[in-house]
């Protein structure tokens, strides 16, 4: 059974860097069969795609975000992460990590249970 | 890519049908059979219940089905039951290998 966890402050102050792990069981980031990504929700909110990344390292990211987003991924730990830059208080949001199935069903099919992260000094 | 229009809330009785409808352009939506729909229950995480307009997953009941007309998709559920209640979020794969999501809808079993 897969399973997706982020980790990571749940506190971060304005204009510091947001960093979250997801780490991943039961499958191997390696395989080379899924993209690997990032949502968030701020409260009261829809979900808004932060970002992706391949095994390879190619990251794709959403034009909203993209100056101050970085995904990266750490194979041997078989993990993947977030960074985001200068943040505010309306980054305050839950962030999940999840699975994309992109080349078969063209769905998330896995996702974390999600992290709150609060903008907050 | 603007978010993905979905309504607020809807609601419906134990046993009628509703349908979520999901408005987008033809850049997601319009352009792509890649629409899926997800169902999240408070507290816990999304899961996938249509991937590509109208497939189900396994172990997805058949009283969900998903369907797309121009840039509009609609996920419908009969035989609604008391587990039904839930947020609904649609997702669309874009032009630009972004993935874009509703706003998500409410729904309410009276």
């Amino acid at each position: 059974q897969v399973q997706l966890q982020e980790s990571g402050p749940g506190l971060v102050k304005p204009s510091q860097t947001l960093s979250l792990t997801c780490t991943v069981s039961g499958d191997s980031i390696s395989s080379g069969h899924y993209y690997w990504i990032w949502i968030r929700q701020p409260a009261g909110k829809g979900l808004e795609w932060i970002g992706r990344i391949y095994f390879g390292g190619s990251t794709n990211y959403n034009p909203s975000l993209k100056s101050r987003v970085t995904i990266s991924v750490d194979r041997s730990k078989n993990q993947f992460s977030l960074n985001l830059r200068s943040v505010t208080p309306a980054d305050t949001a839950v962030y999940y990590c999840a699975r994309d199935d992109f080349w078969n069903k063209r769905s998330l099919d896995v996702w974390g249970k999600g992290t709150t992260v609060t903008v907050s000094s | 890519h603007s978010a993905l229009t979905q309504p607020a809330s809807v609601s419906g009785s134990p046993g009628q049908s509703i349908t979520i409808s999901c408005t987008g352009t033809n850049s997601d939506v319009g352009g792509y059979n890649y629409v899926s729909w997800y169902q999240r229950h408070p507290g816990e995480a999304p899961k996938v219940i249509i991937y590509e307009v109208s497939s189900r997953p396994s172990g997805i009941s058949n009283r969900f089905s998903g369907s797309k007309s121009g840039n509009t998709a609609s996920l419908t559920i009969s035989g609604l039951q008391a587990e039904d209640e839930a947020d609904y979020y649609c997702g669309s794969y874009t032009s630009d290998s972004t993935l874009v999501f509703g706003g998500g809808t409410k729904l309410t079993v009276l």
